[in-house]
């Protein structure tokens, strides 16, 4: 198994440009988050999915926007980039069966800068 | 106030010492703890969870919870130089709908050889 991934590894954006950060897995998860982690700051949650066509809000949601068509694949999209999205977006991934304990599989993370 | 507050470090200690990093949380609710390890621009990656206060051991972690005082710590016996790393704690609540964690922002350790 591949796990999670995630393309690209890095991006440098201009103010204004738009694109989506692509995130899949192939462990059959129900569950999938973006987080951004911005240094010194932990790692803060943008949506999350509970299933195909289930999607909804974390802490920081505003600028971004996704989509689950698909059990694989949970694709953020990041409208009229701001320098305020300049972080390192993680793709998570967990099982529902074992409850909130379950582990959340982290993806090796997207480096998007915005200038 | 943050949720969960943790000292960013940097933490210096030699190989073979005794490491021990900690976590305070303000939400009562958070029943689930976990430590999560991550190497340089690398992703995060599970290192212990626990549920109940009082203390779980996994080879030279040992992960310690106290719900009383809101305080759970990662004690790292005969530190190794792999081990330097980046440490987050998270927690998570029993909303099971959303299962999402709370993370500190993290402790930077070094092991020096």
């Amino acid at each position: 198994n591949a796990g999670v991934t995630q393309t690209p590894k890095f991006r440098i954006l201009k103010i204004g440009q738009s694109m989506t950060l692509q995130c899949a897995q192939d462990m059959n998860h129900n569950y999938m988050y973006w987080y951004r982690q911005d240094p010194g700051m932990g790692l803060k949650l943008i949506y999350y999915s509970v299933g195909a066509g289930i999607t909804d809000k974390g802490e920081v949601p505003n600028g971004y926007n996704v989509s689950r068509s698909t059990t694989e694949d949970f694709p953020l999209r990041l409208e009229l980039a701001a320098p305020s999205q300049t972080s390192v977006y993680f793709c998570a991934s967990s099982s529902r069966d074992r409850g909130p304990t379950d582990t959340q599989y982290f993806g090796p993370g997207t480096r998007l800068t915005v200038l | 106030q943050k949720e969960v507050e943790q000292d960013p470090g940097p933490l210096s200690v030699p190989e073979g010492a005794i490491v021990s990093l900690n976590c305070t949380y303000s939400n009562s609710a958070f029943q689930y703890f976990m430590w999560y390890r991550q190497y340089s621009r690398k992703g995060p990656e599970l290192l212990m969870y626990t549920y109940s206060s009082g203390n779980k051991e996994d080879g030279r972690f040992t992960a310690q919870v106290d719900k009383s005082s809101k305080y759970i710590s990662l004690f790292i016996r005969d530190s190794q130089p792999s081990d330097s790393a980046t440490y987050l704690c998270a927690m998570s609540s029993m909303d099971t709908g959303r299962r999402a964690l709370t993370f500190g922002s993290g402790t930077r350790l070094q092991v020096q050889p």
